[in-house]
C-alpha cells in the first residue's frame, strides 16, 4: 500500500519569508498524481497544487511552487510570501489508478505577524 | 453557489441511533467519496462510487453503508452509531479526466454521545 509521510507536525513562518513543507512517499508505480491540500480553520480542503509525475517541471501557483523529486519520491511545497491567511493544516496527497487518494498526516503552518 | 454541499454540517447523536449524512454536487462528476478525518490525522476513504451502479469500500468501511441515489448525490449512513465514529465526514467528487483532482464539500462534524 502507499504511503505518505509528513514529517513536520508544526510548522512556522514569518509574514513575507518563504517555507517550505516536506513530504515523502512510497509507491512502486511510476504513472500517479501529488497533491498538496490546505485546511485552514474553516476545515473546508482547498486544492493548492498538483503535479502529474510524468511531467518532469515543477508545479507552480502564484505563491506556492513545488519541488518534485521523482526518484526521491519527495515531493515539497514552498510558499513564498508568507500571508497570514496561510495559516493552515496543509496535506501533502498520493492518487494513481487502481488506488485511492492517500494522504499524509499534515503539518500545521502558523505565520507569525 | 457551492460545487458540493454537505448535511447537515454539525450533528450531535446518541450511541445506537441511525443517521445519514448527504452529499449533493452540481460538478457533473461521475466519482463520488467519502472521507473520515479524526483530530490531527489526514482524511482515511469509507466509500467510493465511481458511478450510480457502483460502490466500493475503503480503507475504514466497517460500521458504515452508503448509497448513490443519482449522479449527483451520495449518501453515508451510520447504521449504529458508537462514539469513536466522532470524527469530521467529508465528501468529495473527481473527474477522471481532471487529473484526478477531488474537490470537497465543507464537510460534517458529527458528535456521537
Amino acid at each position: 500500500a502507499q504511503t505518505v509521510t509528513q514529517s513536520q507536525p508544526e510548522m512556522s513562518v514569518q509574514e513575507a519569508e518563504t517555507v517550505t513543507l516536506s513530504c515523502t512517499y512510497d509507491t512502486s508505480e511510476s504513472d500517479y498524481y501529488l497533491f498538496w491540500y490546505k485546511q485552514p480553520p474553516s476545515r473546508q480542503m482547498i486544492l493548492v497544487i498538483r503535479q502529474e509525475a510524468y511531467k518532469q517541471q515543477n508545479a507552480t501557483e502564484n505563491r506556492f511552487s513545488v519541488n518534485f523529486q521523482k526518484a526521491a519520491k519527495s515531493f515539497s511545497l514552498k510558499i513564498s510570501d508568507s500571508q497570514l491567511g496561510d495559516a493552515a493544516m496543509y496535506f501533502c496527497a498520493y492518487y494513481n489508478a487502481g488506488n485511492m487518494l492517500t494522504f499524509g498526516g499534515g503539518t500545521r503552518l502558523m505565520v507569525k505577524p | 453557489d457551492a460545487d458540493v454541499t454537505q448535511t447537515p454540517r454539525n450533528r450531535i447523536t446518541k450511541t445506537g441511533k441511525r443517521i445519514m449524512l448527504e452529499c449533493s454536487q452540481t460538478k457533473g462528476h461521475d466519482r463520488m467519496y467519502w472521507y473520515r478525518q479524526d483530530p490531527g490525522l489526514g482524511l482515511r476513504l469509507i466509500y467510493y462510487s465511481f458511478d450510480v451502479k457502483d460502490i466500493n469500500k475503503g480503507e475504514i468501511s466497517d460500521g458504515y453503508s452508503v448509497s448513490r441515489q443519482a449522479q449527483a448525490k451520495f449518501s453515508l449512513s451510520l447504521e449504529s452509531a458508537i462514539p469513536n465514529q466522532t470524527a469530521l465526514y467529508f465528501c468529495a467528487t473527481s473527474d477522471p479526466s481532471g487529473f484526478e483532482t477531488q474537490y470537497f464539500g465543507p464537510g460534517t462534524r458529527l458528535l456521537v454521545l
